[in-house]
């Protein structure tokens, strides 16, 4: 089954660590996106990238960096310069074209201590 | 700047009835409008899309509108049932996916 895998489920760590959260596509997506849901709210972009190697920074990107060194994978590192860390992160993949869907994958839960 | 208003914020219907949610978008350049399902602990789920060049779009129980004068677009469930309860986000969009806005969600919950 194709589909994207976002590892691990629940994650906890101390103020002042940074964390990486994993992404893994095998649809054949080029593009690869982050995003960041708080209670209440919609999704907010953190980072986005169409191709490998090439990564944009979306509209809440401070306190976060990505890598894009293979087109399966776009790993999140959540620094401690983030100041409010604690949320669910989404990552999603879709096709390059003009208004392709997003595909999600189901989420990494952060509690930062 | 771009922004996409979801009204209601939770919703509450019978088993068996209709639900809608409406959504306004701000972007007159949208062109692209996608509704989400997401279940509890899961990642939004794709449920129904519409472009701009259309009006309508159903698929069995749910259905989609589009204003695009008045900039509203609305997400309309039919004969609901207990599966249909989630939270639901619509959103606008143009060109690619690094451009989509999102509503702020609505969590439908189904009465038996």
């Amino acid at each position: 089954d194709g589909g994207i895998t976002q590892s691990p489920k629940y994650l906890f760590r101390k103020e002042g660590q940074n964390v990486t959260l994993s992404c893994e596509q095998n649809l054949n997506h080029d593009a690869m996106y982050w995003y960041r849901q708080d209670p209440g709210q919609g999704l907010r972009l953190i980072y986005y990238s169409q191709i490998v190697n090439d990564f944009q920074k979306g509209d809440i990107a401070e306190g976060y960096s990505v890598s894009r060194e293979k087109k399966e994978s776009f790993p999140l590192t959540v620094t401690s310069a983030q100041k409010n860390p604690t949320a669910f992160y989404l990552c999603a993949s879709a096709d390059r074209g003009n208004n392709s869907p997003l595909h999600f994958g189901n989420g990494t839960r952060l509690t930062v201590t | 700047g771009e922004n996409v208003e979801q009204h209601p914020s939770t919703l509450s219907v019978q088993e068996g009835d209709s639900a809608v949610i409406k959504c306004t978008y701000s972007d007159s350049a949208s062109n692209y409008f996608p509704w989400y399902k997401q279940e509890l602990g899961k990642g939004p789920q794709l449920i129904i899309d519409i472009r701009s060049n259309v009006g309508e779009k159903k698929d069995q129980r749910i259905a989609v509108t589009l204003n695009k004068t008045a900039k509203h677009f609305s997400l309309h469930i039919t004969e609901t049932q207990p599966e249909d309860s989630a939270v639901y986000f619509c959103a606008a969009s143009y060109s690619s996916a690094s451009k989509i806005i999102f509503g702020s969600g609505t969590r439908l919950s189904i009465r038996p």
